[in-house]
């Protein structure tokens, strides 16, 4: 069982639509991350969020950290096809421990 | 700048044989991470290190062991490979803990037969 649990798995979708990311977890992080893979590739960066309730946008992009610290949300809006790829939500642990851990991820397909 | 870099990019093992994965990285991070990534389970902690000099375990650890041998380089051992090892594996750095970006190498394809 992963501390992190990504909902869905797989997301397939026409473009121009909207769609959410969740990311849920019994324990409070001290910061979450969202993360882009394109295959062959390692992940990079999209956002980091903090604060619990934060919201951070990313153009059509926006991230929530739940007010307790125990899960996020990805929305895309207008998804478009370059839009497409692995979605992963990571986490980081109080007490600066450097432990960080990854969900399953989110695969999505945005069709033309 | 080099970043992340991890050899080999693809390897073929037979059961029980040993290897050792390579990292290194240029950006003077503190913290290094091995990670495999499998269909539908996304990334899952094998071993980390937070500082040069210390290691821990992570969430997948049995059939591996680590070596944080400089703040450079950090390498994943394999003893006696397992068809269940069958994997990629990616290798990050970042340079503090919690709220800074993990940068990642470009992964080893490894396949245990």
């Amino acid at each position: 069982t992963q501390l992190l649990e990504q909902s869905p798995q797989f997301l397939s979708i026409q473009e121009g639509e909207n769609l959410t990311v969740y990311c849920n977890s019994s324990s409070v992080f001290s910061s979450l991350q969202w993360y882009r893979q394109e295959p062959g590739e390692g992940p990079v960066l999209l956002v980091t969020v903090v604060t619990g309730g934060e919201v951070k946008k990313l153009k059509r992009l926006t991230f929530q950290f739940g007010d307790a610290r125990k899960d996020s949300s990805l929305h895309i809006t207008a998804a478009q096809p370059g839009d497409t790829g692995l979605y992963l939500c990571a986490g980081s642990f109080s007490g600066n421990t450097g432990k960080l851990i990854f969900g399953q991820g989110t695969t999505l397909q945005v069709k033309p | 700048n080099a970043g992340v870099t991890q050899t080999p990019k693809f390897q073929v093992l037979k059961t029980g044989q040993s290897m050792t994965l390579q990292c290194a990285q240029d950006m003077n991070h503190n913290s290094m991470y091995w990670y495999r990534q499998d269909p539908g389970m996304g990334l899952r902690l094998i071993y980390y290190s937070a500082s040069e000099g210390t290691t821990d375990k992570g969430e997948v650890p049995n059939g591996y062991n680590v070596s944080r041998l400089n703040k450079r380089e950090f390498s994943l051992r394999l003893e006696s490979a397992a068809p269940s090892q069958t994997s990629v594996y990616f290798c990050a750095s970042r340079s503090g803990y919690n709220l800074v970006e993990a940068f990642f190498g470009q992964g080893t394809r490894l396949t245990v037969v």
